[in-house]
C-alpha cells in the first residue's frame, strides 16, 4: 500500500509530440502528488505538483491529470522538446503530517529532433 | 545561495571500509533526508530528520547511520561498506511545514562504488 507504480520505464518521443507518463497508487492517505525532473549528474528538482481535490493542473507545457477514484495520475508534456530529455519521477506524500515522499521508479524520456 | 551541498561527488570504497557522506543546507530547513537511487528502483528513503537531534528510519535503513547535531548538517555514515551499497546517494531538505509550497530540494548526489 506504500508503493507508487510508474510506467513506462523509458519513453522515446519525436520533437513536438506529446509525452505521457503514468503513475498509480493504492494508499488513499496520500495527499500530495509531485513530479520531479532529473537531468544527468544532477539531483531531482520539483517540476509540478497536484493535490487530490483537483483533477488537473497545468503549468506551461506540463499538465498533471489526477483521477482520484482510479487512484491514478499522469504527467503530460505537450510539444515535447529535446531539452525535456530527462528522467521523471512521480511521488506521493504519506499524509498531511509528514514530509516523507514515496517515489516511483522513474521514466527516462528521450526527445529526438 | 548554495542550497543543498553534498560531498564528495564520487567515492570508491573497498568492502568493509567505513565512510561518511556529507550533506549541508543553508536554507534553514527543518526536514532533511537521505535517498539512494538505483536503476529501476527509483529513489528510496534511507533516513530522515525533522529537526536537530531527531532522526528516524526510512524504507532501507540497514547498514546506514545518521545524526543531526545542527540544523544545517545531516551526515550519512556507512560503518562497513558492502557491494550492495553501490548507488547514487541524494540528500534533500525542505522547510518541514508539510506545505504544498515547500518542495524537497535535492543535492547533486554522491556516486558511491563498493568493490
Amino acid at each position: 500500500q506504500q508503493q507508487v507504480k510508474q510506467s513506462p520505464q523509458s519513453l522515446i518521443v519525436q520533437k513536438g509530440g506529446i509525452s505521457i507518463i503514468n503513475c498509480a497508487y493504492e494508499n488513499t492517505a496520500f495527499d500530495y502528488f509531485p513530479w520531479y525532473q532529473q537531468f544527468p549528474g544532477k539531483g531531482p528538482a520539483l517540476l509540478i505538483a497536484i493535490r487530490p481535490d483537483v483533477s488537473e493542473k497545468k503549468e506551461g507545457r506540463f499538465t498533471i491529470s489526477f483521477n482520484k477514484s482510479a487512484k491514478q495520475f499522469s504527467l503530460h508534456i505537450m510539444d515535447s522538446q529535446p531539452g525535456d530529455s530527462a528522467t521523471y519521477f512521480c511521488a506521493a506524500r504519506r499524509g498531511p503530517n509528514t514530509d516523507k515522499l514515496i517515489f516511483g521508479t522513474g521514466t527516462r524520456l528521450q526527445v529526438f529532433p | 545561495n548554495a542550497g543543498v551541498t553534498q560531498t564528495p561527488k564520487f567515492q570508491v570504497l573497498k568492502t568493509g571500509q567505513s565512510m561518511t557522506l556529507q550533506c549541508a543546507q543553508d536554507m534553514n530547513h527543518e526536514y532533511m533526508s537521505w535517498y539512494r537511487q538505483d536503476p529501476g528502483m527509483g529513489l528510496r528513503l534511507i533516513h530522515y530528520s525533522v529537526g536537530a537531534g531527531i532522526t528516524d528510519q526510512g524504507e532501507v535503513p540497514n547498514g546506514y547511520n545518521v545524526s543531526r547535531s545542527t540544523t544545517e548538517d545531516f551526515p550519512l555514515r556507512l560503518l562497513s561498506a558492502a557491494p550492495s551499497q553501490t548507488s547514487v546517494y541524494f540528500c534533500a531538505s525542505t522547510t518541514g511545514r508539510t506545505s504544498y509550497n515547500s518542495p524537497l530540494h535535492f543535492g547533486n548526489g554522491t556516486r558511491l562504488t563498493v568493490t
